[in-house]
This record gives structure tokens, sequence and C-alpha cells, in this order.
């Protein structure tokens, strides 16, 4: 079965700075999907953003991009210009793809931003 | 606007009573499912439907049923068969049928045991 570590239970950030957040998976597929999510104080996920694994091109959005390293299956998340509204808890995220019943989820990082 | 409404926010059970949770979507999208969110621990698939009138066991269904009347609607009961049922509830839809689509998410249910 696939499975997704998180390895850093928690992290803080200084506001403006950047962050890198861990995620390392297992699987024997060559083509999957992993993604980032966000969830806020109010609970509700958000994507933050999806890559390919075929893709050998890292994804972007805004501030946010990854470092996809698919033979040491390997997925971080950084976080550049860091503000106040990215405290979060922040969930790796794994699929094969067709039907997303075989997402498996890390437990999360809870980014704190200081002031 | 498009999206998932969960009801209710907050949700108590007594011993031994079933207790129903709200999923309703209007973003037209075949997939729903359920997610059960515990502290420190990552989401687990409760129960999945890819289409009206079917649907399928996830990681950790004992304890809980589901029904898919209705495209739009994807509800959760607990059952008294569920011995451990504090936990946070998720919600979630997506497109069926196109490859590594991501999942929507409701805003969630807290299930507590009085």
């Amino acid at each position: 079965a696939q499975t997704v570590t998180q390895s850093q239970p928690e992290m803080s950030v200084q506001e403006a700075e950047t962050v890198t957040l861990s995620c390392t998976y297992d699987t024997s597929e060559s083509d999957y999907y992993l993604f980032w999510y966000k969830q806020p104080p109010s609970r509700q996920m958000i994507l933050v953003i999806r890559q390919e694994a075929y893709k050998q091109q890292n994804a972007t959005e805004n501030r946010f991009s990854v470092n996809f390293q698919k033979a040491a299956k390997s997925f971080s998340l950084k976080i550049s210009d860091s503000q106040l509204g990215d405290a979060a808890m922040y969930f790796c995220a794994y699929t094969r793809g067709y039907n997303n019943n075989d997402m498996r989820f890390g437990a999360g990082t809870r980014l704190t931003v200081k002031p | 606007d498009g999206g998932i409404t969960q009801s209710p926010k907050y949700l108590f059970r007594k011993e031994g009573q079933n207790v129903t949770l709200s999923c309703e979507q209007n973003l037209n999208h075949d997939a729903m499912y359920w997610y059960r969110q515990d502290p420190g621990q990552g989401l687990r698939l409760i129960y999945y439907s890819q289409i009206v009138n079917d649907f399928q066991k996830g990681d950790i269904a004992e304890g809980y049923s589901v029904s898919r009347e209705k495209k739009e609607s994807f509800p959760l009961t607990v059952t008294s068969a569920q011995k451990n049922p504090t936990a946070f509830y998720l919600c979630a839809s997506s497109a069926r049928g196109r490859v590594g689509e991501k999942l929507f998410f409701g805003s969630g249910t807290q299930l507590s045991v009085l």
C-alpha cells in the first residue's frame, strides 16, 4: 500500500522568510499525482499545488513551489515570502490518479508564521 | 458559488445513538468521498461513491453507512457500532473520469460523544 510521510509535525517561519515542508512517499507506480493541501483554522481543506509524476518540471503557484525528486520519492513544498495567512496545517497527498479513492494523506505539518 | 456544504458544523452523539452527517454539493461532480480526521493523523477514507446508487467501502468503513440516492447528496451515518466516533469528518467531491483530479472539500463536521 502506498504511504505518505511528513516527518515535521510542526514548523515555524518568520514573516517574509522562506520555509520548506518535507514529504516522502512510497509507491511502486511510475504514473501518479501528488498534492499539497492547506487546512487553515476554518478547517476547510484547500488545494495549494499539484504535481504530475510524469512531468519533470516542478510545479509552481505564485509563492508556492515544489521540489519533486521522483527517484528519491520526495515532494517538498517551499513557501516564499511567508505571510500570516499561510499559518495552517499542510497535508501532502498521493494518488495514482484515475479515481481518487486511493488518495493517501500524510499526517500533516502545522506551520506557524511569526510576525 | 459552487461548493460543498456540510451540516451540522458540530454534532453530539449519545451512547447507542445513530447520527447522520449531511453533505451536499452543487459542483456537478460524480464522485464523492467521506474522510475521517483524527489529531496527529492524516485523512482516512471511510466511504466513496463514483456514481449515483453505487458506493464502496474505504479503509475504515466499519461502524459507518452511506447512501447515494442523488448526485448532489452523500449523507454519512455514524452507527452505534462505531465505538470511537469522536473525530472531524470531511466530505469531498471530484470530477469522475479525469486523471489526477483534485478534491474539493466541505468545511467539515466535528462529532463528539456525550
